[in-house]
């Protein structure tokens, strides 16, 4: 069965250092996204992309980048991991040809101590 | 951007009783969904609803786009349904990129 998959789903790190959070689907969808939940926020935009080579901005995507060299994968890298940054990270994929539905991974916990 | 609100804020329910939930949205959209947020925190897609009435077994959600509102209900619930629910918007219809409310926190008591 197609699915969307995170790795790793639990990660300690320390203020400063470079981190990467994975994101790997196998819809074959082209567009997908990575929200952050955080208490009383709901999810927020973190950045997205539409095709393979193309990267956009969300609403919180300062510290934060995307790269997308292939239609499965889009890591999500925290350049300099601050404790603000502590949050659950979801990745998500849609397909316009088949309508915009969202289907989101199972998350992936972030601590910044 | 776009405002969502959700209400109530939290929902206490005993089991088998009925539920509806509110979503309201401040301009016109070509896209809304509703999920649930397990006490796991998986989120599972409940409806891709922009307009109109879907039904799902004890779950059936209704989308009136011009009024700006969508309403999902629960019908005799149950202990698993508790968890949040989460209704989640976008304008243009291309590509979404969801707004999401803050959720409703629902609670079932056996």
């Amino acid at each position: 069965d197609a699915e969307i998959t995170q790795s790793p789903r639990h990660k300690i790190t320390e203020t400063g250092r470079q981190v990467t959070l994975a994101c790997h689907q196998t819809w074959n969808h082209n567009n997908m996204f990575w929200y952050r939940q955080d208490l009383g926020h709901g999810l927020r935009l973190i950045h997205y992309s539409y095709g393979v080579q193309d990267t956009n901005k969300g609403e919180v995507s300062d510290g934060y980048s995307v790269s997308r060299s292939n239609t499965e994968d889009l890591p999500l890298t925290l350049e300099s991991a601050a404790s603000s940054q502590t949050s659950v990270y979801f990745c998500a994929s849609s397909d316009s040809r088949g309508g915009y539905e969202q289907y989101f991974g199972p998350g992936t916990r972030l601590t910044v101590t | 951007g776009i405002q969502v609100e959700q209400s109530p804020p939290d929902l206490i329910l005993q089991e088998g009783a009925n539920s509806t939930l509110r979503c309201n949205f401040s301009d016109s959209v070509n896209n809304l969904q509703w999920f649930h947020q397990n006490p796991w925190g998986q989120l599972i897609n409940l409806f891709y609803i922009p307009s109109g009435t879907k039904q799902n077994g004890r779950l059936s959600a209704t989308t009136v786009a011009t009024e700006r509102y969508s309403l999902l209900y629960i019908s005799s619930s149950q202990t698993t349904d508790s968890g949040v629910y989460f209704c989640a918007v976008d304008r243009t219809g291309a590509n979404s990129k969801l707004t999401f409310g803050k959720g409703i926190t629902l609670s079932v008591r056996p």
